[in-house]
């Protein structure tokens, strides 16, 4: 299996515009998290996913951020719009089952400017 | 919900000599409790995790130790070499609560001088 795979790699915008981030998981992961990581604040988990199935997303800060996955295979993050306190990496993780190794993408480096 | 205080969050050390790592935690029903090594430009990857029904695993030069009572554990990297300069965090996680998010630590960089 090629890992956790994110894209872009990077990604700069303007502020106002909207940004999708990419994700497709390790196969036969059931568990999918979205993080997001600032110097100031580190590793901030936003949302996961069990199944498919949206578990917790008390961590995404506001309703401009929104995450679907539509199937086992594929998710997005959206920014809608974006700002530039936004600008940060963003990491997609997934696992299977409990108490298990996360695996981690390579992450988006978002700008917004 | 859990927090994760780690310490210290940048570590200078010769080649060769120790490095320690620290983490607390405050929710007691945590469980499990990875660590994480990130290189510049990538996402962070497990080297070594502990579950609460052990006091102490090691892996090679890298060692976890766990204490429940004090809600605290540490990570020993042994003979340091250049190859281990990168940023270390420590996590925790409860699976039993219903809830299998991983609570990062800050993050600790460690830098091994030649």
């Amino acid at each position: 299996d090629a890992g956790v795979i994110q894209s872009p790699r990077h990604e700069v915008t303007e502020m106002g515009q909207e940004v999708t981030l990419r994700c497709k998981p390790i196969s036969g992961h059931d568990y999918l998290f979205w993080y997001r990581q600032t110097m100031m604040r580190g590793l901030e988990l936003l949302i996961y996913f069990n199944n498919n199935v949206p578990i917790d997303d008390s961590g995404m800060p506001e309703d401009r951020f929104s995450a679907k996955m539509p199937n086992a295979s594929f998710s997005t993050l959206k920014i809608q719009p974006s700002e530039p306190r936004d600008s940060a990496v963003y990491f997609c993780a997934s696992r299977q089952g409990l108490n298990t190794e996360a695996f981690f993408g390579q992450g988006t480096r978002l700008t917004v400017v | 919900g859990e927090n994760v205080e780690q310490h210290p969050s940048t570590l200078s050390v010769q080649e060769g000599d120790s490095a320690v790592i620290k983490c607390t935690y405050s929710d007691s029903a945590s469980n499990y409790f990875p660590w994480y090594k990130q290189e510049l430009g990538k996402g962070p990857q497990l080297i070594i995790d502990i579950r609460s029904n052990v006091g102490e695993k090691k892996d090679q030069r890298i060692a976890v130790t766990l204490n429940k009572t004090a809600k605290h554990f540490s990570l020993h990297i042994t003979e340091t070499q250049p190859e281990d300069s990168a940023v270390y965090f420590c996590a925790a996680s409860n699976s039993g609560a219903g809830s299998y998010q991983l609570t990062f630590g800050k993050g600790t960089k460690l830098s091994v001088i030649p």
